[in-house]
């Protein structure tokens, strides 16, 4: 059963510290994901990549944070420095041009 | 500025009923809706979805209808089961190719046995 795997599960750090989140798309999905789920907002999109290129980064806090895909395989959000406020879970989610994303488990961030 | 708003945020029913879940929409280019379930701990996973050219899409227990001119639709789940407990998120995405999913901030669904 392919499944979308994200590391780590759990993040607790410290403010101002560099926090790397890493996404392992299903092999052949070209389109990757990033959402990020608060209780205030929801689940809002961070960015997406499209065959690797960034293609929408839009609601991403661009002084903080930093989205990536090094190689298919693999895609990394990044945020340096880290802020309480940027405490929440953070979902990968990848596809192949259909309408239907399969999520990861999604890592839970907690900064204090 | 919701573009997808879901304004239950929870709701609550026996098993054996239906249920039913709204949601609204602001955005008249949206063309493709879908609802996604999520269980505590775990991501979203797909559910049912929707094309802006049809009103009704049906999957045994579960189906979405689609109001365009009210930019509103619901997903029914008859007969509930208490598995069916969970959150249920709407999403839409925009015409012109754009894979962007718009979420709304769900709604938890209670199924008592």
């Amino acid at each position: 059963d392919a499944r979308v795997t994200q590391t780590p599960r759990h993040k607790v750090t410290e403010m101002g510290q560099e926090v790397t989140m890493r996404c392992q798309p299903i092999l052949g999905h070209n389109t990757v994901f990033w959402y990020r789920q608060t209780m205030m907002q929801g689940l809002e999109l961070l960015a997406y990549f499209r065959n690797r290129a960034p293609l929408d980064d839009s609601g991403m806090p661009k002084d903080r944070f930093s989205a990536e895909m090094p190689d298919a395989t693999l895609a990394t959000l990044k945020i340096q420095p880290s802020e309480p406020r940027d405490s929440a879970v953070y979902f990968c989610a990848s596809g192949a041009r259909g309408y239907g994303y399969t999520f990861g488990s999604g890592t839970r961030l907690t900064v204090v | 500025d919701q573009q997808v708003k879901q304004n239950s945020p929870s709701l609550s029913v026996q098993e054996g009923r239906i249920s039913i879940l709204n949601c609204d929409y602001t955005n008249s280019m949206f063309d493709y809706f879908l609802w996604y379930k999520k269980y505590p701990a775990e991501g979203p996973t797909f559910l049912i979805s929707i094309s802006s050219i049809k009103d009704k899409n049906e999957d045994g227990r579960f189906t979405v209808f689609l109001n365009k001119s009210a930019k509103h639709l619901s997903l029914h789940i008859v007969p509930s089961q208490p598995g069916d407990s969970a959150v249920y998120f709407c999403a839409a995405r925009t015409q012109g190719g754009s894979e962007k999913l718009v979420f709304g901030k769900g709604t938890k669904l209670t199924v008592n046995p």
